[in-house]
């Protein structure tokens, strides 16, 4: 099924320990997101791309860096986790920036940082 | 930056009654999104609306630029309808997006 599909689905890090959570679409979309989503509180954006080779920062980007490896992949890592990233991460893509174009999801990545 | 405020937070109801999910917003936008997301999966876009209703199978979504207002509503609802539905705004942000706090939506058999 066509849609953005992310990894892995749930994840354990230790303080201090690196990951990087994977997204990937196969709408041929030129902008893709990530978000993490927080109890109480809206889905914040981390980082986003709004083409292939450019990154730019979100609304809370600090402890984040990210990667658009193609137009199809935008990965997102964290280098030094800390309990505070605790989260569930979000990737989406749409075919152009802009509030009127239809935005797709991804299943989400519930990550737990101890 | 939009305010987006969604009413209720949180409703419980029993099957088959018709439920309304209200958005309200404080600066013009040129397009809303709802979202729905099951308890632990992940996010489907419901529907983008710019003007008027636009209808789905058992929902329907209302938009009234004026009134800075967008209501969702779900006629004969079923426990599978159970999920949090999220208002999203244009305007604000990196990404031209405000998103909702959600309404968390229980539907009874």
């Amino acid at each position: 099924n066509a849609g953005v599909t992310q990894t892995p689905k749930f994840q354990v890090l230790k303080t201090g320990q690196s990951m990087t959570l994977q997204c990937a679409q196969d709408m041929n979309h030129n902008s893709m997101y990530w978000y993490r989503q927080d109890p109480g509180m809206g889905l914040r954006l981390i980082y986003y791309s709004a083409s292939e080779g450019t990154t730019d920062k979100g609304e809370v980007p600090n402890g984040y860096n990210v990667s658009r490896l193609n137009k199809r992949e935008f990965s997102l890592r964290l280098e030094s986790a800390a309990p505070s990233q605790t989260s569930v991460y979000f990737c989406a893509s749409s075919e152009v920036m802009g509030a009127n174009y239809g935005y797709t999801f991804g299943s989400g990545t519930r990550l737990t940082v101890v | 930056k939009n305010e987006v405020e969604q009413s209720p937070q949180n409703l419980t109801a029993q099957e088959g009654e018709f439920i309304t999910i209200n958005c309200s917003y404080s600066v013009g936008i040129s397009a809303l999104h709802w979202l729905q997301q099951h308890p632990g999966g992940g996010i489907v876009s419901l529907f983008m609306l710019s003007s008027g209703k636009k209808k789905h199978g058992r929902l329907i979504a209302t938009i009234n630029i004026q009134e800075k207002h967008s209501s969702l509503h779900i006629t004969a609802s079923h426990p599978r309808d159970s999920a949090v539905y999220i208002c999203v705004l244009s305007g604000g942000g990196a990404d031209g997006l405000t998103f909702g706090k959600g309404t968390h939506l229980i539907i009874q058999p």
